[in-house]
């Protein structure tokens, strides 16, 4: 079974600092992707980032980047320039790239951004 | 479009009493899901169709969750009778299997209250 563990429950950093969150999985499959997604406390589910596992180019959104370490099953986000509105509850989730694939999710990172 | 609808946003009820929860998913999507969130699991997939049709149901807790789709514009999530432990937050997210990367789409969320 696919598994996503996140570690840190809770990351701070200062505004216009950079933070790294961290996520790693496990996976038998060979093609599948691999979302950030931000919860707000809206609730509202907000597609950060996405990772195909075939492409070995980092995936990036202005500010966002990911480091993809297919063989250590590593994948993390970075946030550049950090601005008060991305603080959120940060989850990284795992999908086979098949149709109708489910999303597995790591248990989150809440993410303080302090002014 | 309006992307994914779903009502009520927020449920108060009390235990042994009937929920349900409804969802329009976006218009021409063929796939939908319901995914629950709560502290101590997280976020998980209880069910999702395709083409109105249940595919995998592994997730339904138990007999008390039951979920339609009697077709391709609207779902519904019912819990009956309900319990202070059903008391989470329930996404509904919609896809098309016509393109990779099968983008699921999320709602605002139900936030269900049981007493």
């Amino acid at each position: 079974a696919q598994t996503v563990t996140q570690s840190q429950p809770e990351m701070s950093v200062q505004e216009a600092e950079t933070v790294t969150l961290s996520c790693t999985y496990d996976t038998s499959e060979s093609d599948y992707y691999l979302f950030w997604y931000k919860q707000p406390p809206s609730r509202q589910m907000i597609l950060v980032i996405r990772q195909e596992a075939y492409k070995q180019q980092n995936a990036t959104e202005n500010r966002f980047s990911v480091n993809f370490q297919k063989a250590a099953k590593s994948f993390s986000l970075k946030i550049s320039d950090s601005q008060l509105g991305d603080a959120a509850m940060y989850f990284c989730a795992y999908r086979r790239d098949i149709r109708g694939g489910k999303l597995i999710f790591g248990q989150g990172t809440e993410l303080s951004v302090k002014p | 479009d309006a992307g994914v609808i779903q009502s009520p946003r927020h449920e108060v009820t009390e235990m042994g009493q009937e929920v349900t929860l409804r969802c329009k998913p976006i218009s021409g999507h063929d796939y939908l899901f319901w995914y629950r969130q709560t502290m101590m699991r997280g976020l998980e997939l209880l069910i999702y169709f395709n083409n109105n049709v249940p595919i995998d149901d592994s997730g339904m807790p138990e007999d008390r969750f039951s979920a339609k789709m009697p077709n391709a514009s609207f779902s519904t999530l019912k819990i009956q009778p309900s319990e202070p432990r059903d008391s989470a937050v329930y996404f509904c997210a919609s896809t098309t299997g016509d393109r990779a990367p099968y983008e699921q789409y999320f709602g605002p969320g139900t936030r269900l209250t049981v007493t």
